[in-house]
């Protein structure tokens, strides 16, 4: 089945804690975002990758950490320095070139704290 | 200025009514716009991109106003599965130099039998 797969779906934080969200695609697309979305607000970029082992940061980096090890695989680390965590967090993939610019969404993360 | 402005609606309609949207932009240099479609609770999925020439998808109609800045979205004979969030998207530039997708805050449409 093809697409992009966000696990889990529902996380809950305790205070202090680092926290990792999944994000793998089979589609071959080669750039790749984690996104957050809080209510009344639109989706907010906070890392991205263009390509294997290389990412940058978004608007709202701080708190975060990303890895980029494989070209399916792209996961978020929440750490404890994120103050406000709780939000939907959604992975997209990009295919460079072709359809510019146009973005596709995993189901997304509810992160929730305890 | 927001970047991307967008009402928030509710924007309540009956089934067969046409309706639209407009959502205006800051960045007058953006190249590429869409309109995403995000259910409750759910991801944000394309429902189309807007051209220069504007453009139809059967009942969904997008257009670009460059001059004033602005797109739109009609939806005509609105069906109850249309009821959603509809999500304005631009072209942005990080700081870096770096184009981003910059996304509105949403247009929620209600659509009553």
């Amino acid at each position: 089945d093809g697409g992009i797969t966000q696990s889990p779906k529902y996380l809950f934080r305790k205070e202090g804690q680092n926290v990792t969200l999944s994000c793998e695609q089979n589609l071959n697309h080669d750039a790749m975002y984690w996104y957050r979305q809080d209510p009344g607000q639109g989706l907010r970029l906070i890392y991205y990758s263009q390509i294997v082992n290389d990412f940058q940061k978004g608007d709202i980096a701080e708190g975060y950490s990303v890895s980029r090890e494989k070209k399916e695989s792209f996961p978020l680390t929440v750490t404890s320095a994120q103050k406000n965590p709780t939000a939907f967090y959604l992975c997209a993939t990009q295919l460079k070139g072709v359809a510019k610019n146009i973005q596709y969404f995993g189901a997304g993360t509810r992160l929730s704290v305890l | 200025r927001k970047e991307v402005e967008q009402d928030p609606g509710p924007f309540n309609v009956p089934e067969g009514a046409t309706v639209a949207f407009n959502c205006t932009y800051s960045n007058s240099a953006s190249q590429s716009f869409f309109w995403y479609r995000q259910d409750c609770r759910k991801e944000p999925k394309l429902l189309m991109s807007v051209y220069s020439s504007g453009n139809e998808d059967g009942r969904f109609t997008a257009q670009l106003n460059r001059a004033s800045q602005y797109i739109s979205l009609l939806i005509r004979d609105s069906k109850l599965s249309d009821s959603a969030t509809y999500l304005c998207v631009v072209i942005g530039t990080l700081n870096t130099g770096f184009q981003k997708l910059v996304f509105g805050t949403g247009t929620r449409l209600l659509v009553s039998p």
